[in-house]
């Protein structure tokens, strides 16, 4: 079955800075989202980017489905930033399955 | 205006017993699906149902029973819980193949 992989698994930033998260997966996928669970569990919905480059604020995200990868950036991180990011992909099969990374754990401190 | 709500939050019980978490959506979402957070945080699908019909059955136990009495509800049913079923579970909805999912709040079973 389809591999998603994200990097890095943990990051560390200070505020007011930039990071990259990265998601690569395996096979061919139908649609591609990011999710942010903040530390109250809550799963986000960031972006439904399944190609192409779309911008939220401080946040953006690019899916370069050709190749397989998608990246998050966020600029200017602040404290609420943290939590987990997802990326979660739709794999192109008879039904509709959904795949999850296993997570970018993002911790922004003061 | 909640999107998509599961009851309960928290739900603390003893092996053994029975229990049901429900997932009601008010966008008008065809698919519906249920998720397993495990302690690492990793997620993954469980059950999915379109317009009342199950889809996908990922090699869960015949313990958890799926129950969708109409395109806006989507139980989970649970007997004999075990230790390893303590975990959040998370309903989700999307309006159809391929397109944005939104996801309840979680319920956070723990088994004793």
């Amino acid at each position: 079955g389809i591999q998603v992989e994200q990097s890095p698994p943990d990051l560390i930033l200070q505020e007011g800075a930039n990071s990259t998260l990265r998601c690569n997966f395996s096979d061919s996928v139908n649609n591609l989202q990011w999710f942010h669970q903040n530390p109250w569990g809550q799963l986000i919905n960031l972006f439904y980017i399944p190609s192409g480059t779309k911008q939220n604020g401080r946040l953006s995200a690019t899916t370069v489905a050709t190749e397989r990868y998608s990246l998050l950036y966020i600029s200017s991180s602040q404290t609420t930033d943290s939590g987990v990011y997802f990326c979660a992909v739709g794999v192109k099969t008879s039904y509709d399955k959904v795949i999850f990374g296993p997570g970018t754990s993002l911790s922004v401190i003061p | 205006d909640t999107a998509v709500s599961q009851t309960p939050k928290y739900l603390v019980t003893q092996m053994g017993n029975d229990k049901s978490i429900k997932c009601e959506q008010n966008l008008g979402h065809d698919t519906m699906y249920w998720y397993k957070q495990d302690s690492k945080k990793f997620l993954k699908i469980m059950f999915s149902y379109n317009n009342k019909e199950l889809i996908i059955n990922e090699t869960v136990p015949n313990r958890f029973s799926p129950k969708s009495p109409d395109k806006a509800h989507l139980n989970l049913h649970i007997n004999s819980l075990e230790l390893g079923d303590s975990a959040v579970y998370f309903c989700a909805s999307r309006p159809g193949t391929g397109l944005e999912q939104y996801f309840g709040p979680g319920t956070r079973l723990t088994v004793t």
